[in-house]
């Protein structure tokens, strides 16, 4: 069935470099997406990538996909305080609906 | 810039019953979505709806869960005889076309004593 996996945590200095990963099993994903949920609050798209590309930059936001290993990566680069919420990698199911099947998410924790 | 809403941000109901979770979807959106997140779990599709249809419902749809459009701007979804384990976060989702941008209410927090 459909699945996709992802780290619980990470933790990382202010102003390194995050690499979140995430791992899913439908080879025939069209679109994979990257969620951030900040305490209390609803569900934020920050980027999503079409399974024909490789890789998505967007200013700090690094998005790589490696399709033969069905592996998708976040990197965000100069992490800020302000960064440290839940990450939610998501992928488009295989029906003819828009169904996101999502990660269980990655708490990004960022210190000072 | 348009956002999805939900109402309440918060609802408490004794177990067995019904509740009524409110959204008014992104104005000329056409494909709307239920999902939900119990606590430390993954957020799980419930039901997506278009054309005032169900185009796909997941196991945990069942009998006891509905959605309307009544009147062109709220979707609603409702359980009608509440357990304890339907206690979770309850997002609305909305998107124009089928595949691309879905973007999600705050949520609704139901807990169900």
């Amino acid at each position: 069935g459909e699945d996709v996996e992802q780290s619980l945590f990470l933790s990382v200095r202010e102003g390194d470099s995050s690499v979140i990963n995430c791992t899913y099993t439908d080879s025939s994903s069209t679109y994979l997406y990257w969620y951030k949920q900040e305490p209390g609050a609803g569900l934020q798209l920050l980027t999503y990538i079409f399974s024909n590309m490789d890789m998505k930059q967007d200013q700090r936001l690094t998005v790589l996909l490696n399709k033969k290993d069905k592996h998708l990566s976040l990197r965000i680069a100069d992490t800020q305080t302000g960064d440290s919420a839940i990450y939610f990698c998501a992928e488009k199911g295989s029906s003819n609906t828009g169904k996101l099947i999502f990660g269980q998410g990655t708490t990004l924790q960022v210190k000072p | 810039e348009p956002e999805v809403t939900q109402t309440p941000s918060h609802q408490v109901t004794q177990m067995g019953q019904e509740v009524i979770l409110r959204c008014v979807p992104i104005s000329n959106h056409l494909y709307f979505y239920w999902y939900r997140q119990i606590l430390g779990q993954k957020v799980e599709f419930l039901v997506s709806f278009y054309n005032n249809e169900i185009s796909e419902k997941s196991e945990i749809f069942d009998d006891q869960f509905s959605v309307e459009r009544p009147d062109g701007s709220n979707f609603t979804l409702k359980i009608r005889s509440t357990k304890l384990e339907d206690s979770a976060m309850y997002f609305c989702a909305s998107t124009l076309e089928e595949v691309g941008e879905q973007f999600f209410g705050p949520g609704t927090r139901l807990t169900v004593l």
